[in-house]
């Protein structure tokens, strides 16, 4: 166990609905980064934050945001979605007193 | 760019040694991490090497070579449960600890 928490573990929806996607970092850890891992790819940075703010985005499309509350917990908002967009998403946080990124058990979605 | 290459897919027998390469080009290098993930679930971490030099840690190690853009992980006395993806991840340069994934190597332990 990581200690990040990833909730639902699983979602299914139909084409051009909207979903959000939550996520706990370990207790202590500012930082939450998304991931988003399609069938056979690797895992794709989308965005981060730390303590609030956003850090750092990658490869996250206009239809996809998030947001870190006070509580320091993340939500990931997808909208419009598409068939394309089924996937395992993971949020990970980064243990200042490890330097490493620890990763949450991921939610499946499923686009119909 | 960011380019992270690793093979797609190894097999090796149960008992043996097995060595998975990954390069990497990247515009930022703050160091490599390795991870193992089983099908469907999290990517556990293994190692991090940001000097270069072999890390060993029980029946995995690894190694990093800066100047020629390369690492290796180094698999002892496999066991079947060792059957998952490994990745191989660069951990940007700056202050965001962000980190690029090649795309994983699924390694088969066969009996």
């Amino acid at each position: 166990d990581s200690g990040v928490t990833q909730t639902p573990k699983h979602l299914i929806t139909a084409t051009g609905q909207r979903v959000t996607l939550r996520c706990s970092p370990r207790s202590g850890d500012l930082s939450v980064y998304w991931y988003q891992q399609s069938l056979d790819q690797g895992l794709q940075f989308l965005i981060q934050y730390y303590n609030g703010e956003e850090r750092a985005k990658g490869n996250i499309l206009e239809r996809f945001s998030a947001q870190q509350f006070p509580d320091l917990h993340s939500e990931l908002n997808l909208s419009s979605l598409e068939l394309g967009d089924s996937a395992l998403y993971f949020c990970a946080s980064w243990g200042g007193d490890t330097d490493t990124q620890y990763f949450g058990p991921g939610t499946r979605l499923t686009v119909l | 760019g960011q380019n992270i290459d690793q093979p797609t897919e190894m097999t090796a027998t149960e008992g043996a040694i097995v060595q998975i390469n990954c390069t990497y080009q990247t515009s930022g290098f703050n160091g490599l991490f390795w991870y193992q993930q089983h099908a469907g679930e999290a990517p556990t971490f293994l190692s991090y090497n940001v000097l270069d030099g072999l890390e060993e840690k029980g029946r995995f190690s690894s190694f990093l070579s800066r100047s020629k853009g390369y690492s290796y992980l180094l698999l002892k006395e496999l066991q079947m449960k060792d059957s998952a993806s490994y990745l191989c991840a660069v951990r940007d340069g700056g202050a965001t600890n962000k980190l690029i994934f090649g795309t994983g190597t699924l390694l088969a332990v066969q009996p």
